[in-house]
């Protein structure tokens, strides 16, 4: 197993209604990605995380932001959730432009 | 868009037989592939990853080809065992903007019969 840990590890919310995900990156690595898997499929790249700044994102709404903070852990905020967010939230370190990604378990997140 | 996709959803192979999943890919800026396992309930699990100058590597009882000519990845895993059952991904990972983000496909799931 990775040393990324994820929470909660699983979740449930009304539509409209606010959420905040958390992960701990392997020690050592410097930067975040998040992952969004619906079921049935591959795992889509929210944003990106290095030195508590943004690093790119994929194509979601902004109504997804997160943090990074110093020790290099991450949060991910979702607002105005929709049924449509529901999904598998995966996090994902490494070190700052290396390919090798380790994935956290994840966080089940279901809106009804 | 970019993409990467996979030709078969389902696999089910004889416990002891060699699989191959394959996969397609049309970014090719891309300079790093990379096999993910994922088991019920789990994050993916990285397995092997290929160099785009490479078109050929091997790890324990699995290799990986890439054929770049018609963007083209496969992973082949020797001696399956049912402890391999699970779903596929290969990824794409390039440098875009300053920024790793891997671009997944669909997923092909392993079924292994005893």
């Amino acid at each position: 197993e990775t040393g990324v840990t994820q929470s909660p590890t699983h979740l449930i919310k009304t539509r409209g209604q606010q959420v905040t995900l958390r992960c701990s990156s392997q020690s050592g690595h410097n930067t975040v990605s998040w992952y969004q898997q619906a079921l049935g499929q591959g795992p889509q790249f929210i944003f990106q995380y290095y030195r508590e700044e943004e690093n790119g994102r994929g194509n979601f709404p902004p109504r997804f932001s997160g943090l990074q903070f110093p020790n290099y852990s991450s949060e991910l905020n979702v607002n105005a959730l929709e049924l449509d967010d529901s999904a598998l939230y995966l996090c994902a370190s490494s070190l700052a432009g290396g390919h090798e990604q380790y994935f956290g378990p994840g966080t089940r997140l279901t809106v009804t | 868009g970019e993409s990467v996709g996979l030709h078969l959803p389902t696999l089910s192979v004889q416990e002891g037989d060699n699989s191959i999943i394959n996969c397609a890919y049309s970014n090719s800026a891309s300079d790093y592939f990379i096999w993910y396992k994922q088991e019920s309930g789990k994050g993916p699990q990285f397995i092997i990853d290929i160099r785009s100058n490479m078109d050929k590597r091997q790890g324990q009882r699995v290799t990986v080809l890439l054929n770049k000519t018609v963007k083209h990845l496969s992973l082949q895993i020797a001696a399956t065992q049912p402890g391999d059952s699970a779903v596929y991904f290969c990824a794409e990972n390039g440098m875009d903007t300053g920024r790793r983000a891997l671009t997944f496909g669909s997923g092909t799931r392993l079924q292994v019969q005893p």
